[in-house]
């Protein structure tokens, strides 16, 4: 079974520039989660969609961070513009349901905004 | 605020010896608790977890031990082996299965 899929898995912009992230979850999960991992703490929930419906966006910031989960397959997190504070990792991750099944994570994308 | 803390940003334990990992919380609204590893430029990957109505939960060399007084968690590797060298991560569930968690111990085992 193919795990979670991110790309890219390095980007480097320069601040004011906008990017994006894409994440294809395993097949059948209905659940994705972005998380955001600062440098030496633990992935923060941004956003978690069942299926097509963002049902827990609390804390994405929404002036400059969207998402789509487009046909409720794979997804695009997008930051425009970025802020040198948004340097970090960019986790997916994905679940057969929101129902504490285990969340399987992606390899990341690390995002450095210079 | 944090509510998932991992005091020991690092820990080092010779192969064969018991690793012993520590995490507390502070929301007692939390009822469902998780541990992860990760492996450099990985994913987090599921390990153990156990539910507050159990205070011990054991998997092979892996086992979680829970004290909701203390609101205290902690994963007893033995025997630690060099392949276990990584950064664990603590992790609970609320009631509205948001996952918090902590900020992560890299354990170091060493041959």
């Amino acid at each position: 079974e193919a795990g979670v899929v991110q790309s890219p898995r390095y980007k480097i912009i320069e601040k004011k520039q906008p990017v994006a992230f894409w994440c294809n979850p395993i097949s059948g999960h209905n659940t994705l989660y972005w998380y955001r991992q600062n440098l030496g703490q633990g992935p923060e929930l941004l956003i978690r969609y069942e299926n097509e419906e963002a049902v827990d966006d609390s804390q994405l910031p929404k002036d400059r961070f969207s998402a789509e989960r487009l046909k409720g397959v794979d997804s695009t997190l997008k930051i425009q513009p970025a802020e040198l504070g948004d340097s970090a990792v960019y986790l997916c991750a994905s679940s057969r349901t929101a129902s504490r099944d285990t969340q399987y994570f992606g390899p990341g994308t690390r995002l450095t905004v210079l | 605020d944090q509510q998932v803390k991992q005091n020991s940003p690092s820990l080092s334990v010779q192969e064969g010896r018991i690793s012993i990992l520590n995490c507390d919380y502070t929301n007692s609204m939390f009822d469902y608790f998780l541990w992860y590893k990760k492996y450099p430029a990985e994913g987090p990957t599921f390990l153990i977890s156990i539910s507050s109505i159990k205070d011990k939960n054991e998997d092979g060399r892996f086992t979680v031990f829970l004290n909701k007084s203390a609101k205290h968690l902690s994963l007893h590797i033995v025997p630690s082996q060099p392949g276990d060298s990584a950064v664990y991560f603590c992790a609970a569930y609320n009631a509205g299965n948001m996952l918090t968690f902590g900020g992560g111990t890299r354990l170091m085992v060493k041959p």
